[in-house]
């Protein structure tokens, strides 16, 4: 059973579009993540949020904290080849570095 | 700033047999957690070492075990392989326990036949 659903499982698009990833649970997380890993490497740390409500801009991405703390979204503006990837949410339910992760968005970004 | 190492990056092995993995953290770095990454199960927690402690552990079997050593490098192994246990065998490493920041290395791509 996944604790952080995220959707969508895939998402195809052309360059200059719009998109919105959405990562959402039943629990509440003390922090939630969001990475980004390319093939053949390992998960990149992108950023972490902590705050309910909080906004955090990463030049195109912005992601979101829900209010309660239990879901997160991830939307990029004029998406670009170089953001294909697989997109991860993870959260943290308590102290420690012991991560949920969900199970990712795949991105493609066509030229 | 050398990122996180992990040897080998691929290794083929049979049923039954055992298997270690090695990760060298980023300097400085003392906390260490390893996970397991699937195509049907995704990244899962498997543990977290800091200062050659387990401080967490996921819900695997017995079989994966690991370990941190005094200069913060760590170790895990895995015996009487499975074919289940093929995937990618990530570590990542963190200035301490709880900073929940993650560093992940490239992984180490097991393949059990």
């Amino acid at each position: 059973t996944q604790l952080l659903e995220q959707s969508p499982q895939f998402l195809s698009i052309q360059e200059g579009e719009n998109l919105t990833v959405y990562c959402n649970s039943s629990s509440v997380f003390s922090s939630l993540q969001w990475y980004r890993q390319e093939p053949g490497e390992g998960p990149v740390l992108l950023v972490t949020v902590v705050t309910g409500g909080e906004v955090k801009k990463l030049k195109r991405l912005t992601f979101q904290f829900g209010d309660a703390r239990k879901d997160s979204s991830l939307h990029i503006t004029a998406a670009q080849p170089g953001d294909t990837g697989l997109y991860l949410c993870a959260g943290a339910q308590n102290a420690g570095n012991m991560l949920t992760f969900g199970g990712g968005t795949r991105l493609m970004v066509k030229p | 700033k050398a990122g996180v190492t992990q040897t080998p990056r691929y290794l083929i092995k049979t049923r039954g047999q055992q298997v270690t993995l090695s990760c060298s953290p980023i300097s400085g770095h003392r906390s260490v957690s390893w996970y397991q990454q699937t195509p049907g199960q995704g990244l899962q927690f498997l543990f977290e070492y800091f200062s050659e402690t387990q401080r967490n552990k996921g819900n695997f079997p017995g079989r994966f075990s690991g370990r941190q050593f005094s200069n913060s490098r760590s170790e895990m192994n895995v015996s009487t392989l499975e074919l289940g246990d093929s995937a990618l065998y990530l570590c990542a490493s963190s200035l301490g326990p709880n900073t929940g920041e993650l560093f992940f290395g490239e992984g180490s791509r097991l393949t059990v036949l």
